[in-house]
């Protein structure tokens, strides 16, 4: 089974641009998360998406924002760009079976900078 | 709300010794535990993983952890290093239910292992 992919790997933008991070989850995984991971802060929690719904939110301002779509693909937009944004961004997706908890499986990550 | 604390930002052992990661948790109800490891410039692979089930668990690659609630501890262990482990180790705490998809991580442990 393939794994959890990202795209773009590496990514540079400029302050005040936007930018869009896709994610395509391990097949038959219906939760996809969202990680920011900064040397500073490590690994912070952005929001969770199941069954094209979002179910839960990490402390981020209103610029971040995601979706999922039917195929449980999912995408991260980041608009109005921060220094502070310069980060590694992280997706996983689980199983989510109602009941039980099932692990994370994370993708790659794709490598943000911002100038 | 949960928090989780790994002591030690970085360990150094030898090839051949005893490996011990720390985890402390905290949680207000009882907790679904992790242990991740990254390699640079990739994602998390998940090593083990505590559902309250066996208190203790054994994971991938001769790593195992034991779940004490009394000590609100997770600790990881592997009783032989070797130069393959070094890499950055990462507790995290899930409270499962309706805190969907979000884990919450310690602040890292990077492994070294010297010949």
């Amino acid at each position: 089974k393939a794994g959890v992919t990202q795209t773009p790997r590496y990514l540079i933008k400029t302050r005040g641009q936007q930018v869009t991070l896709s994610c395509s989850p391990i097949s038959g995984h219906r939760s996809v998360s969202w990680y920011q991971q900064t040397p500073g802060q490590g690994l912070q929690f952005l929001f969770e998406y199941f069954s094209e719904t979002q179910r839960n939110k990490g402390n981020f301002p209103g610029r971040f924002s995601g979706r999922q779509f039917s195929n449980s693909r999912s995408e991260m937009n980041v608009s109005t760009l921060e220094l502070g944004d310069s980060a590694l961004y992280l997706c996983a997706s689980s199983l989510a079976e109602g009941g039980v908890h099932n692990e994370q499986f994370f993708g790659p990550g794709t490598r943000l900078t911002v100038l | 709300a949960q928090s989780v604390t790994q002591l030690g930002s970085h360990v150094s052992v030898s090839e051949g010794a005893l490996v011990l990661l720390r985890c402390n948790y905290s949680s207000s109800v009882p907790p679904y535990l992790f242990w991740y490891v990254q390699y640079p410039n990739q994602g998390l692979q998940l090593l083990l993983k505590y559902t309250s089930a066996a208190t203790l668990v054994k994971g991938i690659n001769g790593f195992e952890a034991e779940f004490k609630k009394s000590e609100t501890s997770f600790h990881l262990t592997k009783p032989s290093a070797h130069m393959s482990d070094a890499a950055e180790y990462f507790c995290a705490v899930s409270l499962g239910g309706t805190s969907y998809g979000k884990l919450t991580f310690g602040q890292g442990t990077i492994l070294t292992v010297h010949p």
